[in-house]
């Protein structure tokens, strides 16, 4: 697509649920990150993927939190059992992994609420 | 362990005046980004400064790097209200064959009509 889509853009859960934030990148970026930004925070590194394999995966906060990406496109992150503190936006980006001139491009974000 | 460390974290500032932004980095690496974020917002890209002594401006922003100094500065020329933001800078990691952008706090920019 012409940019990076994340979907759902707002999401409300009762603690303790599970949750799966997608996103979509720009076609033909072959890398993917998700960061975490709590209100008025910086940027939380997640994890990262290089095609359909994640050779970063430290900033993942706990194991309730997981992500896959499948045909070297859309991503999924899941939270199980989630928690208040889980509650921030949650961004996603994409960029060519190659050269890399042009960055990152990011996507608009999924807010999600843990009540 | 590359380490971006900005300053000032947060700036209010009158219009009409000018601001330099500041961007550390901890370990060498040929390429810093700049974005802006807009409350509520994600993030845009503003300049990608690709060598020692590269100079970009748009509008009333000018970005610079000094690669030897490991230093980046975003200056703010004649502030207006619309530049109200947080800018965040990133410098990029490369791993092997793969790339990350190691990003600073942002600096939250509060302009006062």
């Amino acid at each position: 697509g012409a940019g990076v889509s994340q979907s759902p853009s707002n999401k409300v859960t009762e603690k303790g649920k599970d949750v799966e934030l997608r996103c979509d990148p720009i076609s033909g970026h072959t890398a993917l990150y998700w960061y975490r930004q709590s209100l008025g925070q910086g940027l939380e590194f997640l994890i990262y993927f290089q095609g359909n394999s994640a050779p970063d995966k430290s900033g993942l906060p706990s194991d309730r939190f997981s992500a896959e990406r499948t045909g070297g496109s859309v991503s999924t992150l899941t939270i199980q059992r989630t928690q208040q503190e889980d509650s921030a936006v949650y961004l996603c980006a994409s960029s060519d992994g190659g050269f890399f001139v042009g960055g990152y491009t990011f996507g608009s974000g999924t807010r999600l609420t843990v009540v | 362990e590359l380490k971006v460390e900005q300053n000032p974290l947060f700036l209010s500032m009158q219009e009409g005046k000018n601001y330099t932004i500041y961007c550390n980095y901890s370990t060498t690496s040929d390429r810093l980004y700049w974005y802006r974020q807009d409350p509520g917002k994600s993030l845009e890209s503003l300049f990608v400064l690709l060598s020692n002594g590269a100079v970009k401006q748009e509008g009333r922003l000018m970005a610079s790097l000094d690669t030897k100094a490991r230093l980046s500065t975003l200056h703010i020329t004649a502030a207006v209200h619309d530049l109200s933001a947080t800018y965040f800078c990133a410098v990029n990691l490369r791993m092997d064959s793969n790339y990350q952008l190691i990003w600073g706090a942002g600096t939250k920019l509060i302009i006062k009509p």
